[in-house]
């Protein structure tokens, strides 16, 4: 069955840098489209980036953009959330999700998030 | 960037009887070329990974119950839940997919 599930998250500095991964299964990565969002503690969902499934195409919420890089390493059917220059505000927790084949249907799956928490 | 904003930010409804989510876009999500609202509907319930309910902003993913249902064009839409049942207890976001994407701050669905 179809499995997101998130890694890498953790207690860092602001301004430091963290990886998040995040280990598809069930499915064949490089067939769809993927994104990250993120919801800080308490708070509403935050859309953050995402990729095209051929990796033509990557945007970014203008909250992170310039900062954070989605990547995918389709060989291990693996996608990355390269962060940068972490700031208070970016803790939270970081969703991967999956956009479905069907035109139009966005995310039929979510990972379970995994935690970042930006502290000195 | 569209800016989503839901009303209410929370809700309490009694069992058995209709919730109203509206969502309102800062400019229109219809595209011309298909006449499609690029709008969808996602539940989060507590501890949660959200899940989806409607896109297209009326189409029912499967396996939803048919209470939920989606509605608008343009700029305006909602959700209805016609006979709200316990397990409905969430949090309901909108979410634009028209240009980038943007969700709405979020409706908090209680039992009165």
């Amino acid at each position: 069955q179809v499995q997101l599930v998130e890694s890498g998250g953790g207690v860092v500095q602001p301004g430091r840098s963290l990886r998040l991964s995040c280990a598809a299964s069930g499915f064949t990565l490089s067939s769809h489209g993927m994104h990250w969002i993120r919801q800080a503690p308490g708070k509403g969902l935050e859309w953050v980036a995402v990729i095209w499934d051929d990796e033509s195409k990557k945007y970014y919420g203008d909250s992170v953009k310039g900062r954070f890089t989605i990547s995918r390493d389709n060989s291990k059917n693996t996608l990355h959330l390269q962060m940068t220059g972490l700031r208070g505000e970016d803790t939270a927790l970081y969703y991967c999700a999956r956009v479905s084949v069907e035109v139009g249907r966005p995310y039929d799956y979510w990972g379970r998030g995994t935690l970042v928490t930006v502290s000195s | 960037d569209i800016v989503m904003t839901q009303s209410p930010d929370s809700l309490a409804v009694s069992l058995g009887e209709r919730a109203t989510i509206n969502c309102k876009s800062s400019r229109s999500v219809l595209y011309s070329s298909n006449n499609k609202n690029y709008l969808a509907w996602f539940q989060q319930k507590p501890g949660q990974s959200p899940k989806l309910l409607i896109y297209w902003a009326s189409t029912r993913e499967s396996g939803v119950p048919d209470r939920f249902s989606g509605s608008g064009s343009g700029t305006d839409f909602t959700l209805t839940i016609s006979s709200l049942q316990a397990e409905d207890v969430a949090i309901y976001y909108c979410q634009q997919y028209f240009s980038t994407w943007t969700f709405g701050q979020g409706t908090k669905v209680e039992i009165k």
